[in-house]
């Protein structure tokens, strides 16, 4: 079966950081860009950043320069490390596979992972 | 980097209306964009890939069309069940973003 699962997410503090794992099953997390999307309670999708195929990475503005995605090939698994975490970054983090020209066949989301930042 | 903007950000229709939601690019993305549906509590559902593609199993009511900058989801005969949330997003290139949401509820 095609999927993601997201774990890591957790109460943390500001400032504080933290690391999130999207693990996929039945296709190669390598062979595909992958998104990493975070929806703050009662708002809308943001999306959060990119790494493609080739290993490039592209972050939101929101979150440049504190967030960096990676990979681990041998386990199959995507990661998000999140540092000098903000009140503003409270949300749930869904990771997904990029459509692409794969299409609709490249659709995959994860049920997402809440983090919430607070003292 | 592209804007996308939806609209309206609500809309109140009876069932059986004809409904019909906009999203505009600030610039060309050819047909790289996709709706989703969100009901509450629920991961985002592919609806539409490449504008006007309906992804399987989605029902025919929905529709898309559109390309360059100017793109709209039509839901052809509005059902209870299509009470949700629903996003455009591009995805030609990074940063691949969403529509701000159109928030659609029965009259």
């Amino acid at each position: 079966e095609v999927q993601l699962v997201e774990t890591g997410g957790g109460l943390i503090q500001p400032g504080g950081s933290l690391r999130l794992s999207c693990a996929a099953s039945g296709f190669t997390l390598s062979g595909n860009y992958i998104n990493w999307v975070r929806q703050a309670p009662g708002k809308g999708l943001e999306w959060v950043s990119v790494i493609y195929s080739g290993g490039s990475t592209f972050y939101a503005d929101s979150v440049k320069g504190r967030f960096t995605v990676s990979r681990d090939s041998s386990k199959n698994t995507l990661y998000l490390q999140m540092n000098s975490l903000r009140a503003e970054d409270t949300a749930m983090y869904y990771c997904a596979r990029g459509l692409g020209d794969c299409g609709g066949d490249c659709y995959v989301w994860g049920q997402g992972t809440m983090v919430t930042v607070s003292s | 980097d592209i804007q996308m903007t939806q609209s309206p950000s609500s809309l109140s229709a009876s069932v059986g209306d004809r409904v019909t939601i906009t999203c505009r690019a600030s610039q060309g993305i050819s047909n790289y964009l996709a709706w989703y549906q969100q009901r509450p509590g629920k991961v985002p559902k592919l609806l539409i890939y490449a504008a006007s593609t309906l992804q399987s199993g989605v029902p025919s009511r929905f529709s898309g069309s559109g390309s360059g900058t100017d793109f709209s989801l039509t839901i052809s005969s509005l059902q209870p069940e299509d009470v949700a949330t629903y996003y455009c997003q591009k995805y030609n290139s990074a940063p691949l973003t969403f529509g701000g949401g159109t928030k659609v509820e029965i009259k």
